[in-house]
C-alpha cells in the first residue's frame, strides 16, 4: 500500500517551452502533497506544500508563477515548470500524505527534467 | 522545524549492522522521528517511524532514547543492496502533517 507514481519519469525539453509533471496516489487519498527538488549529490529540497482545493504555499526562493502547482483532486497534484530553462533542470519528488493518517509521507520516483 | 544532524558517510562490510545515529537536540513534544532511504535517482522509501523507546519491523530497528535528542536506525546485517543515502526526519504531525526538512542525509556505502 500507499503507492505513489510520478508521470513522465524523464522528460527532455527545449528552453522556453513548459513541461506537466503530475503525481498521482494511487490506493490512498492525499490531501496534502509535497514537491521537492533535488540537485545531483543534494538533499531534497521543498519547493511547495499542495492542498486539495486550494492554493499551494511555496517555499521561500521558489517562484510561483514559474512552477505552477494544481492540486485538483484527492489523488492527484501536477506541477507545471513554465518557460522553462536549463538551470531548472533537475530531479523532481513529489510526495503524498494518506488523509486521515497524517504522520508520514510517501514518495513518488521522481522525475528527471533535462532543460536544452 | 527541529534541525536534524547526521554523519555524512559510513561505510560497512557486509554482513555487519549498521548503526547511523540522528541529532535532534531541539524536538519538540509532539514531534515524530521518521528514517527514509534513497538510492540514486528514485525517490526516497520510508523505512521506519517512531516517538519513543524502540521500534522494530522487518527491515530496520529504531531506537530512541528517554530525552528524544537522537535516534539511531539499526540496519542488521547489511548486504550491497543497502547501499544508499539514509535520511532521518523529524516532524510535528499530531494536527495533519506538517512540512519537514531535509538534512545531508547519512550515504551509507558497503563493501563486500
Amino acid at each position: 500500500g500507499a503507492v505513489v507514481s510520478q508521470h513522465p519519469s524523464w522528460v527532455i525539453c527545449k528552453s522556453g517551452t513548459s513541461v506537466k509533471i503530475e503525481c498521482r496516489s494511487l490506493d490512498f487519498q492525499a490531501t496534502t502533497m509535497f514537491w521537492y527538488r533535488q540537485f545531483p549529490k543534494q538533499s531534497l529540497m521543498l519547493m511547495a506544500t499542495s492542498n486539495e482545493g486550494s492554493k499551494a504555499t511555496y517555499e521561500q526562493g521558489v517562484e510561483k508563477d514559474k512552477f505552477l502547482i494544481n492540486h485538483a483532486s484527492l489523488t492527484l497534484s501536477t506541477l507545471t515548470v513554465t518557460s522553462a530553462h536549463p538551470e531548472d533542470s533537475s530531479f523532481y519528488i513529489c510526495s503524498a500524505v494518506p488523509s486521515g493518517r497524517s504522520n508520514t509521507q510517501y514518495f513518488g520516483p521522481g522525475t528527471r527534467l533535462t532543460v536544452l | 522545524l527541529a534541525k536534524t544532524t547526521q554523519p555524512i558517510s559510513m561505510d560497512s562490510y557486509e554482513g555487519q549492522e549498521v548503526n547511523i545515529t540522528c541529532s535532534h537536540n531541539n524536538i519538540a513534544t509532539n514531534d515524530y522521528i521518521t528514517w527514509y532511504q534513497q538510492f540514486p535517482s528514485q525517490g526516497p522509501r520510508f523505512i521506519i517511524q517512531g516517538y519513543k523507546t524502540k521500534v522494530t519491523n522487518e527491515v530496520a530497528s529504531l531506537f530512541i532514547p528517554a530525552d528524544r535528542k537522537s535516534s539511531t536506525l539499526s540496519l542488521p546485517r547489511v548486504s550491497l543492496s543497502d547501499t544508499a543515502v539514509y535520511y532521518c526526519l523529524v516532524g510535528d504531525h499530531s494536527g495533519g502533517y506538517q512540512k519537514v526538512t531535509f538534512g545531508t542525509g547519512t550515504k551509507l556505502q558497503v563493501i563486500p
